[in-house]
């Protein structure tokens, strides 16, 4: 079994849509990572999380600790949202543990 | 803002022979990591190093690789007689701090490792 898991792992919908992408874990974590990959492959750090609940522009990360689990939101969705969006978790000295990503994809 | 710069940005090279990948992290980080993603799967933790020696490393680290910070501001990847599975993207990434005093990471471009 993955230490961190996501859903769903494919995601479309229409632009303004609001958009949940899950992640669940199943290990003790220091905090955990939102993190968004593009087309291109590169990776940017969106938030990283221990408790409670994030907000950056249109995005929101909460996460509830005794439940292992976390959600990002998009909020007004965009076409230009489109990409893997990754949950990550630190264990011990900063190891990121990943999952296997969500691929959003935003039509016009 | 300042940014984790990797070269090249593609490397292509024949099964067998070394290749070193490079990294320049942020210039006031301390820990610095390298992640690889194999086309079509999760990205995965390779090695982390602090204060000039590796702090953890995975299975997939073994004695073909090894890590390096060779004048203060590069970090590389050496991969000892490549094979056709190490073909992937290679990620660096850089920290300010540690262990349970968590900061973000902050991923360079990657580098595209193609083995024939």
């Amino acid at each position: 079994k993955n230490e961190v898991e996501q859903s769903p792992q494919n995601l479309t919908a229409q632009e303004g849509e609001f958009i949940t992408i899950n992640c669940s874990y199943s290990v003790g974590i220091s905090a955990l990572h939102w993190l968004q990959q593009h087309p291109g492959g590169g990776i940017v750090s969106l938030f990283m999380l221990s408790s409670g609940k994030k907000k950056h522009g249109r995005l929101i990360a909460t996460i509830n600790i005794q439940e292992k689990h976390s959600s990002l939101h998009i909020t007004a969705s965009h076409p230009r949202d489109s990409a893997v969006y990754i949950c990550a978790a630190s264990k011990g000295a900063q190891k990121l543990v990943f999952g296997q990503g969500t691929r959003l994809t935003i039509n016009p | 803002e300042p940014e984790v710069t990797q070269t090249p940005s593609h490397q292509v090279t024949q099964m067998g022979q070394e290749v070193i990948l490079r990294c320049v992290p942020i210039s006031n980080h301390l820990y610095f990591y390298w992640y690889r993603q194999i086309l079509g799967q999760k990205v995965e933790f390779l090695v982390s190093f602090y204060n000039n020696e590796i702090s953890e490393k995975s299975e997939i680290f073994d004695d073909q690789f090894s890590v390096e910070r060779p004048d203060g501001s590069n970090f590389t990847l050496k991969i000892r007689s490549t094979k056709l599975e190490d073909s992937a993207m290679y990620f660096c990434a850089s920290s300010r701090t540690g262990g349970w005093g968590n900061q973000p990471q902050h991923f360079g471009d990657g580098t595209r490792l193609s083995i024939l």
